[in-house]
C-alpha cells in the first residue's frame, strides 16, 4: 500500500523568509509526486510534479521541490515567502507501476500561514 | 475549457435521503475520481474510474455508487445519507500516464 505524510499539521514563516512543508512517502515501485495547493474555500490547484529526471523541480507561484530517493522525501521549498502564499499543501504520490498505479494517495495537508 | 465542474455547491439532506452529486470534464480526460476532505484526515478517495463503463472503489467506499456511461460524467450517489458522510467532496480527473490531477470546485454536504 502505498502512503503520504506530512509531519506538520501548520508551518509558521514570515514574509520574505525561505519555507519549507515536509512530505515523505512510501510506495512499492518508483514515484509520482505532486503538490497541491487548496485555498479557503477553494479546490486543489496543482503546484508541480516529480515524474523522473532532475530531482529539483520547479512549479508555480516560484515553489520548486526536492525528490530524495534514498530519504524517500519530496519536500516543498521556496526562497521567499508571501503573505498570498498562505494556504493549505498537500502532498500526494502515485505508484508508476502495477497495482495502484490507478489511485493517487493525499497526505493530510499543512497548513502554512505567512506572517507580515 | 471549462475544466472540471461540479453541481451542486451546497446541499443539505435528512438522514435516509438520496441524492446525485453531478460532475463533468470537457478535456477528453481517461480517468475520473471522487474525493471526500475532512478536517486533519486530507483527501480520500471514494471510487474512480479508469474510462467509459470502468469503475472501482477506492479506500472509503461505503454508501456511495458511481457509474460512467460516458467518458465526460461521473456521477456520485448516496443511496441513503448519513450524518458521518457530512464532508467537501471533490471530483477530479487526468489523462494516463503521469498527468496531474485537474479537480473540480467542490460539494459541500451538509447531513442531518
Amino acid at each position: 500500500a502505498q502512503s503520504v505524510a506530512q509531519p506538520e499539521d501548520q508551518v509558521n514563516v514570515a514574509e520574505g523568509n525561505p519555507l519549507t512543508v515536509k512530505c515523505t512517502y512510501s510506495v512499492s515501485g518508483n514515484p509520482y509526486l505532486f503538490w497541491y495547493v487548496q485555498y479557503p474555500n477553494r479546490g486543489l490547484q496543482f503546484l508541480l510534479k516529480y515524474i523522473t529526471g532532475d530531482n529539483l523541480v520547479k512549479g508555480s507561484y516560484g515553489f520548486e521541490a526536492e525528490f530524495n530517493k534514498s530519504q524517500t522525501s519530496f519536500h516543498l521549498k521556496k526562497p521567499s515567502a508571501l503573505v498570498s502564499d498562505s494556504a493549505l499543501y498537500f502532498c500526494a504520490v502515485r505508484d508508476n507501476s502495477g497495482a495502484g498505479s490507478y489511485q493517487l494517495t493525499f497526505g493530510k495537508g499543512t497548513k502554512l500561514s505567512v506572517i507580515p | 475549457n471549462a475544466g472540471v465542474t461540479q453541481t451542486p455547491k451546497f446541499q443539505v439532506l435528512k438522514t435516509g435521503q438520496s441524492m446525485t452529486l453531478q460532475c463533468a470534464q470537457d478535456m477528453n480526460h481517461e480517468y475520473m475520481s471522487w474525493y471526500r476532505q475532512d478536517p486533519g484526515m486530507g483527501l480520500r478517495l471514494i471510487h474512480y474510474s479508469v474510462g467509459a463503463g470502468i469503475t472501482d472503489q477506492g479506500e472509503v467506499p461505503n454508501g456511495y455508487n458511481v457509474s460512467r456511461s460516458t467518458t465526460e460524467d461521473f456521477p456520485l450517489r448516496l443511496l441513503s445519507a448519513a450524518p458521518s458522510q457530512t464532508s467537501v467532496y471533490f471530483c477530479a480527473s487526468r489523462l494516463s500516464g503521469s498527468g496531474e490531477q485537474f479537480f473540480g470546485p467542490g460539494t459541500r454536504l451538509t447531513v442531518l
